[in-house]
């Protein structure tokens, strides 16, 4: 079944650490997102990638990184975790020219302490 | 800023009555899509609606375009109070979001 899994689903560090969220699809989608949204607002885009190898930066300064080594893969690391930065984290992908828009996992709810 | 903007904010409304809201946006587009978002949770796609389309149905869901405007509305018919949620609209041509409109739906 073609889905897009991001884990963990929820998260509770120390301020400081460095943390990966993971996001992979199996629908071999070209695009992937990232979003932050806090409950009840809108999403903020801070990462996207057009295929492999691409990545770009967003509207949020969110001081994170991404990578796409691999089409189904999308990590999203940031090097040293703050409570502002405690959210929901939305992954997203689509096709090239978003035919058919855009598919969301279930998301990671971060809490930073 | 994003290119679908969702219009009311929030709407409160009993079971059984009609739910609108409406979308809209900036500039020419390939096709309009509506999502729903359960609290904490991804957003889920409920229906798309290509540029030469006016009107499509998918259940207890109706959704208009109307390019000359650049707006689209979202018509859930007799609601229930598992309707209860966040809907956004997007479009092919913007990856952003807005704060969509928060449906309560009482029982």
């Amino acid at each position: 079944e073609a889905d897009i899994y991001q884990t963990p689903r929820y998260l509770v560090i120390g301020t400081g650490k460095k943390i990966t969220l993971e996001c992979s699809q199996t629908m071999g989608h070209d695009k992937m997102y990232w979003y932050q949204q806090d409950p009840g607002m809108e999403l903020h885009l801070i990462h996207y990638s057009y295929g492999v190898n691409s990545t770009e930066k967003g509207d949020l300064s969110s001081e994170s990184t991404v990578s796409r080594i691999r089409t189904e893969h999308f990590p999203l690391t940031l090097e040293s975790a703050r409570p502002s930065h405690t959210s929901q984290y939305l992954c997203a992908s689509s096709e090239f020219w978003v035919n058919y828009g855009y598919t969301f996992g279930s998301g990671t709810r971060l809490t930073v302490v | 800023s994003q290119q679908g903007e969702e219009d009311p904010q929030a709407l409160s409304i009993q079971e059984g009555e009609n739910a609108t809201m409406n979308c809209s946006y900036k500039t020419s587009i390939n096709n309009l899509q509506w999502y729903r978002q359960n609290s904490g949770r991804g957003l889920v796609h409920l229906i798309l609606i290509r540029s030469n389309e006016r009107e499509k149905h998918s259940g207890r869901l109706r959704v208009t375009l109307d390019t000359s405007k650049k707006s689209s509305s979202l018509l859930i018919t007799a609601s229930r109070a598992a309707d209860t949620a966040s809907y956004f609209c997007a479009t092919d041509n913007d990856m952003r979001f807005g704060a969509g409109t928060r449906l309560t739906v009482k029982p």
